[in-house]
């Protein structure tokens, strides 16, 4: 059964700084794998998706990395901002498991003005 | 053009009633998922439709919970005699049934049992 985690559990940053989240899972016959962001009271909002052939996808000021072979993903967020504060969540689709995402537990961002 | 939306946004019941919450896909996504957010806990798949047919009901938590979709549109996800292990935040999701699709969020049903 895949299993998704994500360090730190939690994060708390100045402003301006770049930071990276770290998710691993454990089965690396993944189809693809994503990064949402949650908001409190909002749902999850894609970020990046990153196909099983690909190492890597940016997107502005974020990008995230796949090395499906070591079960590792990251995601690099540059000049970090307040508005950045949520909880980002890491995600796998596995292969032949139709389109059921399996979550990380999320990690909790709060950037500090 | 819509999101995924879902209602209601809040709902608080007694141990014991039944709950319906109700979700609206984007038009024309195919498949449609639900997956429950227990506080402090991950996000955790519960059941998918493809069109109106759902292959596998292995994650849902208990005979308790039960879904259907229409028209592959709206679809409903009820719980019979709550308990309060049944609070939590119940996400909708939508997309295309080409696996490399996005899906789609909605922002949640927050049930809470009394």
């Amino acid at each position: 059964k895949q299993e998704v985690t994500q360090i730190p559990a939690a994060l708390s940053v100045p402003e301006g700084e770049n930071l990276v989240l770290n998710c691993s899972f454990t089965d690396s016959a993944i189809y693809n794998l994503q990064w949402f962001r949650q908001d409190p009271g909002k749902g999850l909002t894609s970020l990046l998706l990153i196909q099983s052939s690909q190492r890597e996808q940016t997107s502005g000021r974020l990008n995230a990395s796949l090395d499906k072979s070591s079960g590792r993903s990251t995601l690099y967020i540059a000049a970090s901002q307040p508005g950045d504060s949520a909880t980002y969540l890491c995600a796998v689709i596995d292969n032949n498991a139709g389109n059921m995402l399996t979550f990380g537990g999320g990690t909790r961002l709060m950037v500090k003005p | 053009g819509a999101g995924v939306s879902q209602s209601p946004s809040n709902k608080v019941t007694e141990k014991g009633k039944d709950v319906e919450l109700r979700c609206d896909p984007i038009s024309g996504h195919t498949a449609l998922y639900w997956y429950r957010q227990r506080l402090g806990q991950g996000l955790e798949f519960l059941i998918y439709f493809q069109g109106n047919s759902a292959p596998d009901k292995s994650g849902l938590p208990s005979d308790r919970f039960s879904a259907e979709r229409t028209g592959e549109s709206v679809s409903t996800l009820t719980i019979q005699r709550t308990q309060q292990e049944d609070s939590a935040v119940y996400l909708c999701a939508s997309s295309f049934w080409e696996e490399a699709e996005t899906q789609y969020f909605g922002p949640g049903t927050r049930l809470l049992v009394l």
